[in-house]
């Protein structure tokens, strides 16, 4: 089926310890980006690709990094896992239309724990 | 700063209820309103996007309106289902790539 794919689904780490979440778009969109969603908070933006090659960060970008490595994959890399990155991650692409009709596709999230 | 408000957070119905789900942000410079359906567990699933220039896009069962000067957006269910259980986010879209700014979602339930 067409949309976001991301891997894995299901992560637990150790404080300290890094690891890459994956993401893959099939539609062809130029932008993509990740977010996280936590318990009264809202989905926040992390980092985000407008294109190919870009990256900007987002709301809350401390203590990730992001590689664009093509049009269609956008990892998202913890260095160094802190409790307070317990989270669920999600991943979107959008396809910029005429008049900023962005409409957005989401993954079905990476649900990371960190002890 | 942008800032989205659902009200209410949570709201439960017998099922066959109309209800109305409210949707307020701070700048009314945006681009678009989208709404989201969320199931527990699951990631987000587009259900109307609304560009700035319109007023208000239908789905079968669903209607969103958007009132840019008053800051409000309204996503209108017909005849509910227990189906539609979940959370509904709100979602306004600012100027630039990747100024997407979420509502907390208001939570429903819908009782057979």
């Amino acid at each position: 089926n067409a949309g976001v794919t991301q891997t894995p689904k299901f992560q637990v780490l150790k404080t300290g310890q890094s690891m890459t979440l994956q993401c893959a778009q099939d539609m062809n969109h130029n932008s993509m980006y990740w977010y996280r969603q936590d318990p009264g908070m809202g989905l926040r933006l992390i980092y985000y690709s407008a294109s190919e090659g870009t990256t900007d960060k987002g709301e809350v970008p401390n203590g990730y990094n992001v590689s664009r490595l093509n049009k269609r994959e956008f990892s998202l890399r913890l260095e160094s896992a802190a409790p307070s990155q317990t989270s669920v991650y999600f991943c979107a692409s959008s396809a910029p239309g005429t008049l900023g009709n962005y409409g957005y596709t989401f993954g079905s999230g990476t649900r990371l724990t960190v002890v | 700063k942008q800032e989205v408000t659902q009200i209410p957070a949570a709201l439960s119905v017998p099922e066959g209820e109309n209800l109305v789900l409210n949707c307020s942000f701070t700048d009314s410079a945006i681009y678009n309103l989208q709404w989201f359906r969320q199931d527990p567990g699951k990631g987000l699933t587009s259900l109307l996007l609304i560009q700035s220039s319109q007023r208000e896009q239908t789905s079968g069962r669903l209607n969103a309106s958007l009132d840019k000067s008053s800051g409000r957006s309204t996503l209108y269910i017909a005849a509910s289902q227990p189906g539609d259980s979940a959370t509904y986010l709100c979602v306004a879209g600012g100027g630039s790539q990747g100024n997407l700014i979420f509502g907390k979602g208001t939570k429903l339930s819908v009782k057979p």
